[in-house]
């Protein structure tokens, strides 16, 4: 089963406006971490906010928050004011624990967003 | 130092040869890790390495070997690779145990199987 959905394969937004990136999870873990990454064509994984479950507030971290319901299981991710630099694929990653006690993350398939000028 | 750093960024090798990626860190972080991605698809995780000790490894073919030397260093060699082995590959590195701990991620090594 799928633990973390993304279901917007691409987005498109008009540069200064804003833009949610959906993200669900699936765990019956009580303790869990969410993560939100951005990959530029060049490849490398950028982090760039998190969310624990058990933090009674939504994560900010600059113009990247995060809207964290967590009765519904989705941690979506809200860009404001977009930039031409934020066009790149953005994946939603869950913290868990696997068979070996050791943590390992998950990540959705991604979604691409392009900024547009 | 928030770096992680991979070579080499480009390869090209045969089916026959032999070659290691590497990978380094600086920052004190125990779990350490490789991910194959293909693309426009999200990392697939292949070995989690935790206090030098190779903790998982997803049914990666034995085609690819992981070794973990000491805490800062991550090799992956490959022996006998297919051309659908053609990918990136990421590695990454985070604090271990409980907590709310990030990956860092290398710039990845573009890998061509001809």
């Amino acid at each position: 089963a799928q633990k973390i959905t993304q279901t917007q394969p691409g987005m498109f937004v008009q540069e200064k406006e804003a833009v949610t990136l959906d993200c669900t999870y699936d765990t019956s873990d009580p303790s869990y971490g969410l993560f939100w990454y951005k990959q530029p064509s060049s490849g490398e994984m950028i982090f760039l906010i998190y969310q624990g479950s058990y933090d009674q507030q939504n994560a900010t971290e600059g113009r990247y928050s995060l809207n964290f319901q967590k009765a519904r299981k989705s941690a979506n991710l809200v860009i404001s004011a977009s930039q031409l630099g934020d066009s790149a694929m953005y994946f939603c990653a869950m913290r868990e624990m696997g068979t070996s006690g050791t943590y390992k993350y998950i990540f959705g398939t991604g979604t691409r967003l392009k900024v547009l000028a | 130092d928030t770096e992680v750093t991979q070579t080499p960024k480009h390869l090209v090798m045969g089916m026959t040869n032999k070659k290691s990626l590497k990978c380094e860190q600086h920052m004190g972080h125990r779990a350490m890790y490789w991910y194959k991605q293909k693309a426009k698809k999200p990392p697939e995780l292949m070995f989690v390495y935790s206090y030098e000790k190779l903790s998982i490894n997803e049914s990666v073919p034995s085609r690819f070997s992981p070794e973990c030397p000491n805490s800062s260093l991550l090799n992956l060699h490959l022996h006998a690779l297919q051309p659908e082995d053609s990918a990136l590959y990421l590695c990454a590195s985070s604090q271990s145990g409980v907590g709310s701990y990030e990956q860092y991620f290398g710039p990845g090594t573009r890998l061509t199987v001809t």
